[in-house]
């Protein structure tokens, strides 16, 4: 069964750079057609789409948050990240790693969420 | 990007009752990339129908939705006490994939 874990380190201080994992078991990353995202929901509950990293490793990301956001992976651990700089209390939020399922775009699979606040 | 507005925000049903809520696009999806999802207090969102009308594994049949252009409906066809949760639909049509705003659902 294909299952997603999300990781990081909880609280952050403004400014600071964080960096967060998903770890993926049941597929592998690599496996044709499927794309790997990063979501957030903030408190109050919207969501909002950070990006993705295609199987094949061509990422995509929101252009809204392009400029402070990295997805990369590691393909030998079965996993992928999110690193994003410049962090501001509007950066708290619970994020999620999710499975993008096909050429529909929708999300089939979810991590349970890490929550990340963003504090001094 | 394309704006998905909810209707109602809030809304309470009594058990039985047919429920159905509104998604609205600001701009026309092809009905192949419009999705919806449940998400229960404390738990990550679940996809409940994909391609607008396509029931994910698992779901009860009394779900069910429908839709084209940019004006979409989820329907619970009998109202249970489990089906409690915030509702959100989900547009893969543009770039930049966007939620609606939720429409939380209680239990009268």
């Amino acid at each position: 069964d294909v299952q997603l874990q999300e990781s990081g380190p909880g609280l952050v201080k403004p400014s600071q750079t964080v960096s967060l994992t998903c770890t993926v078991t049941g597929i592998s990353i690599t496996t044709g057609n499927y794309r790997w995202s990063w979501i957030r929901q903030f408190p109050g509950n919207k969501l909002e789409w950070i990006g993705y990293i295609y199987y094949s490793g061509t990422i995509t990301y929101n252009p809204s948050l392009t400029s402070r956001t990295t997805i990369t992976r590691d393909t030998s651990k079965n996993q992928f990240f999110l690193e994003m700089n410049s962090l501001t209390a509007e950066d708290t939020a619970t994020y999620y790693c999710a499975r993008e399922g096909g050429w529909s775009y929708y999300f089939d699979y979810w991590g349970q969420g890490t929550t990340l606040t963003v504090s001094s | 990007e394309i704006v998905l507005t909810q209707s109602p925000t809030t809304m309470a049903a009594s058990p039985g009752e047919k429920i159905t809520i509104t998604c609205s696009a600001s701009s026309s999806i092809s009905s192949n990339y419009l999705h919806w999802y449940q998400q229960k207090p404390g738990f990550s969102p679940k996809l409940l129908i994909y391609r607008t009308s396509n029931l994910a594994s698992g779901v009860p049949a009394r779900f069910s939705g429908s839709g084209s252009g940019t004006s979409y409906s989820l329907t619970i066809g009998t109202m249970e006490a489990e089906d409690v949760a915030t509702y959100y639909c989900q547009q893969g049509s543009s770039i930049i994939f966007t939620f609606g705003s939720g429409t939380k659902l209680e239990i009268k």
